[in-house]
């Protein structure tokens, strides 16, 4: 079955560590997107990828980075420099990003922790 | 900075009723709206769209949207306890970067 798959699914990170998660889709999407959830403040836009070897910052990219070498993969770092880190990260793909009534597809999301 | 806005709730229904959700949005541009229901602890599920003025309806389900008064909602007839559930709004702006900008979401609980 067609899917996105993030993993891992919980995630502990140390001060100090940098932290990667993975996103792979076989729905062969050209769009991929990252975004952070945290409670009572909505989804909010990480990274966005429309192309391979093309992405460009959301709204909240500092402190992350993320590579698109792959139309099927598209990893976010979350890194030291993220200081409050801890949230519900879920990856989504669009079949093409010229198609204005296609929604994302998400992930099952990976659940990030700072101990 | 573009914005979309949903009633904050918690919204209660019996089972039974209809419940209704609103959001509005800032950008003009916008073109295309999404209804997303996510468990706790689950990811967003994909439940209806809307990019033309007026309503949709899928089952249950009725989107409406109004361009003019920049206002999306979302009719759930016949509300299950298996609706309880946050439902986000989110919408594509204008600009040839497609990218949802999402509500912060309406927690909706159907009481049997």
């Amino acid at each position: 079955d067609g899917g996105i798959t993030q993993s891992p699914k919980y995630l502990f990170r140390k001060e100090g560590q940098n932290v990667t998660l993975s996103c792979e889709q076989n729905l062969n999407h050209d769009a991929m997107y990252w975004y952070r959830q945290d409670p009572g403040q909505g989804l909010r836009l990480i990274y966005y990828s429309q192309i391979v070897n093309d992405f460009q910052k959301g709204d909240i990219a500092e402190g992350y980075s993320v590579s698109r070498e792959k139309k099927e993969s598209f990893p976010l770092t979350v890194t030291s420099a993220q200081k409050n880190p801890t949230a519900f990260y879920l990856c989504a793909s669009k079949e093409s990003s010229g198609q204005l009534n296609y929604g994302y597809t998400f992930g099952s999301g990976t659940r990030l922790t700072v101990v | 900075q573009k914005e979309v806005e949903q009633n904050s709730g918690p919204l209660s229904v019996p089972e039974g009723a209809i419940a209704s959700l609103n959001c509005t949005y800032s950008d003009r541009g916008s073109q295309s709206f999404f209804w997303y229901r996510q468990y706790s602890g689950k990811s967003p599920e994909l439940i209806m769209s809307i990019y033309s003025n007026g309503d949709k309806e899928d089952g249950r389900f009725t989107a409406q949207l109004n361009k003019a008064s920049q206002y999306v909602s979302l009719l759930i007839r016949d509300s299950q306890p298996s609706d309880s559930a946050t439902y986000l709004c989110a919408g594509v702006g204008g600009g040839s970067n497609y990218k949802l900008t999402f509500g912060k979401g309406t927690l909706l609980t159907v009481n049997p």
